[in-house]
């Protein structure tokens, strides 16, 4: 089946720094990834649509500048927390639909991230 | 506003019991897909079964099987012949195209 991985699978840092999270699609291609933030016993929020070559699409309520992300080629998108906050920690999770996959999305592991 | 609401946050079962977990979500559009993930403890999302909305026909996959009413708006999951490796966080999904919207989850408790 179709793999995605994330890196690292968690962190540790200081308030105001950044942090860079990586998805990777392993065996294929992903045009298209997707973020969420997932916080303790919640589900799943989406946060961004991560666009190949193009710009990301950010949901409501979410700060462009806060949560920059870039998808550099076919296989991988990067989400930068910049001047991370405490109220930053959380688990974040990326996804990929697979191309004639049905719609189906495929998640990474997650990243937990917290921020002293 | 498209909708996914699972009403019951926590359900418990019977080891080789089954069990039915609720999802009714709301949308207007005609043409969509439904999806139950597991998220067991480590926190990886795994599928457990998907719908076409446009198939009557109700998806199985082994010993899991939902009842798909789509002018009811329901989307429910029966998981026959519980295990305890079932135990997990279950999420009903729903997309028009690619982009999830997440119910708030069911504590799935199975009990030995």
């Amino acid at each position: 089946g179709a793999v995605v991985s994330q890196h690292p699978s968690r962190v540790i840092c200081k308030s105001g720094t950044s942090v860079k999270i990586e998805c990777r699609s392993l065996d294929f291609q992903a045009t298209t990834m997707f973020w969420y933030r997932q916080f303790p016993k919640q589900s799943l929020m989406l946060m961004a649509t991560s666009n190949e070559g193009s710009k990301a699409t950010y949901e409501q309520g979410v700060e462009k500048d806060k949560f920059l992300i870039n998808h550099a080629s076919l296989t991988l998108s990067t989400l930068t927390v910049t001047s991370a906050h405490p109220e930053d920690s959380s688990f974040y999770i990326c996804s990929a639909p697979r191309a004639g996959g049905q719609e189906t999305q495929y998640f990474g592991p997650g990243t937990r991230l917290l921020v002293l | 506003a498209q909708t996914v609401t699972q009403s019951q946050p926590e359900m418990s079962v019977q080891e080789a019991e089954t069990v039915t977990l609720s999802c009714t979500y709301d949308t207007s559009e005609s043409d969509y897909y439904l999806f139950w993930y597991k998220q067991p403890p480590s926190r990886q999302m795994i599928l457990v079964i998907r719908q076409e909305a446009y198939k009557q026909q109700n998806a199985t996959e082994n010993r899991f099987s939902v009842n798909f009413q789509k002018a009811a708006k329901s989307f429910s999951l029966k998981i026959s012949d519980s295990q305890l490796g079932d135990a997990a966080m279950y999420f009903c999904a729903y997309t028009p195209r690619y982009k999830y919207i997440f119910g708030t989850g069911t504590r799935l408790k199975v009990l030995a």
